[in-house]
């Protein structure tokens, strides 16, 4: 069974700093996603990993993907608090079949 | 382009009573899966359809039911409702096609059993 981790779960963090999100995967995946969900509503893709060594960036967010090591990892950059919602990493291991499991979540609060 | 559509948005219903949501993906897209999201167990599968096909069901009971029209369109059916399937629910739409497999969420329905 595919278990998807993230730490931490929660994080508070003041504007300016930076940080990064970690999130590990039990078994063999070349599919890694991460969104973003504000309260209330629903899930926003950020980023889509579909090998090892891959990065990509968007503004502050760098999503980087060890498929070697089952481990990708979400960095912020002098955090806005525009940034604070929670963010989920997915593993597709199935090719689609199986869905997306999703780790827990990490809830992200940046303060001014 | 529009979006992943979910309707209703909001339902309350009762224990024993079923309930249908639908979902419209994105145009083109032919795989639609539905996810659950509780406070106490997260995002959790429920199945895909494409073309048409249930590819795969996650671990849950029979009440849990679904099925996909020929323009792609999914509804999703839960009956004999519980208390504790009050969650939202997460249609998620993609292409499938090799190594287009991003997903992208509706805005959800948000079901209250009392």
């Amino acid at each position: 069974e595919l278990k998807v981790e993230q730490n931490p779960l929660f994080l508070s963090m003041q504007e300016g700093k930076n940080y990064t999100i970690y999130c590990n995967y039990s078994t063999t995946s070349d599919r890694l996603y991460w969104y973003r969900q504000d309260p209330g509503k629903s899930l926003e893709s950020l980023f889509v990993l579909l090998s090892n060594g891959a990065v990509k960036q968007e503004g502050r967010l760098m999503a980087s993907l060890d498929t070697k090591a089952r481990l990708s990892t979400l960095h912020i950059t002098a955090a806005v608090h525009d940034l604070s919602a929670t963010y989920f990493c997915a593993v597709d291991s199935g090719g689609g079949a199986d869905g997306l499991t999703f780790g827990k979540g990490t809830h992200l609060i940046i303060q001014p | 382009k529009a979006g992943v559509t979910q309707t209703p948005r909001y339902l309350i219903k009762t224990r024993g009573q079923q309930v249908t949501l639908s979902c419209s993906p994105i145009s083109g897209h032919r795989s639609v899966s539905w996810y659950q999201q509780t406070p106490g167990q997260g995002l959790q599968f429920l199945f895909e359809y494409f073309s048409e096909t249930q590819r795969n069901k996650g671990n849950f009971p029979g009440r849990f039911s679904g099925r996909q029209f020929s323009n792609s369109r999914s509804e999703m059916n839960v009956s004999t409702l519980e208390l504790g399937d009050s969650a939202l629910y997460l249609c998620a739409s993609s292409p499938r096609t090799g190594w287009d497999t991003e997903a992208f969420f509706g805005q959800g329905t948000r079901l209250t059993v009392v």
